[in-house]
């Protein structure tokens, strides 16, 4: 069975950064495209960044790119999200996504999420 | 910047069909969008229902079906029932390894 259980969310102050990790199990972790997407109190979804199986292609949305960086280590079975100068606007459920299958880039099976809340 | 647009909010009587939309405020949505659909409850993470176009997600009912109708990805729900009611969101590969959602539509059986 596909797991994926985020952590690494809580309270932070505006301008301070968090490190979000991923834990996958139940499946070759290092042979599907992985993603972060983000649900905001009350919103819709954000898809935010995805990176490849071995690492080499990374993308992210523009409104974050310059502050959100998404890595991954094969070996930890494990997907990361650093987050640096966080503002109000980032406070929001955090989710990692698998694709369906290893040709695939799309987004399929979720983890519960993590709340990262940027508050003073 | 491209916005992909869904219907705030809809309803559907038990047992009635509904279909809802996912489009482009720029161009047409194919195929090459790989459009997926997913369902979302409150505080549950989202569902995945339907991937590339029409493909259903294991465990899936057939009563949910994805298609292109038109120019917009469409997921069509028959034979509603009472716990369908959730949200519905849909994304859209842009190309690029870009993906962007949808607003989201409010289902509500009724």
């Amino acid at each position: 069975e596909v797991q994926l259980v985020e952590s690494g969310g809580g309270l932070v102050q505006p301008g301070g950064s968090l490190r979000l990790s991923c834990a996958a199990s139940g499946f070759t972790f290092g042979t599907y495209w992985m993603s972060w997407v983000r649900q905001a109190p009350g919103k819709g979804l954000e898809w935010l960044a995805n990176i490849k199986q071995d690492g080499s292609e990374k993308n992210c949305v523009d409104s974050v790119k310059d502050r959100f960086t998404i890595s991954r280590d094969n070996t930890k079975s494990s997907l990361y999200l650093q987050m640096n100068s966080l503002r109000a606007e980032d406070t929001a459920i955090y989710y990692c996504a698998r694709a369906s299958t290893v040709t695939t880039r799309n987004l399929e099976s979720w983890g519960q999420g993590t709340l990262v809340t940027v508050s003073s | 910047q491209t916005v992909v647009t869904q219907e705030p909010s809809f309803s559907v009587s038990p047992g009635g069909t509904v279909t809802l939309t996912c489009g482009l405020s720029s161009g047409s949505v194919s195929t090459t969008n790989y459009p997926s659909w997913y369902q979302q409850t409150p505080g549950q993470p989202p569902r995945t229902l339907i991937y590339s176009t029409k493909t259903r997600s294991s465990g899936v009912p057939d009563r949910f079906s994805g298609s292109i109708l038109g120019n917009k990805a469409a997921l069509t729900i028959a034979g509603a029932q009472a716990d369908d009611e959730s949200d519905y969101h849909c994304v859209l590969y842009m190309g690029g390894g870009i993906w962007v959602f949808g607003g989201g539509t409010k289902l509500t059986v009724l």
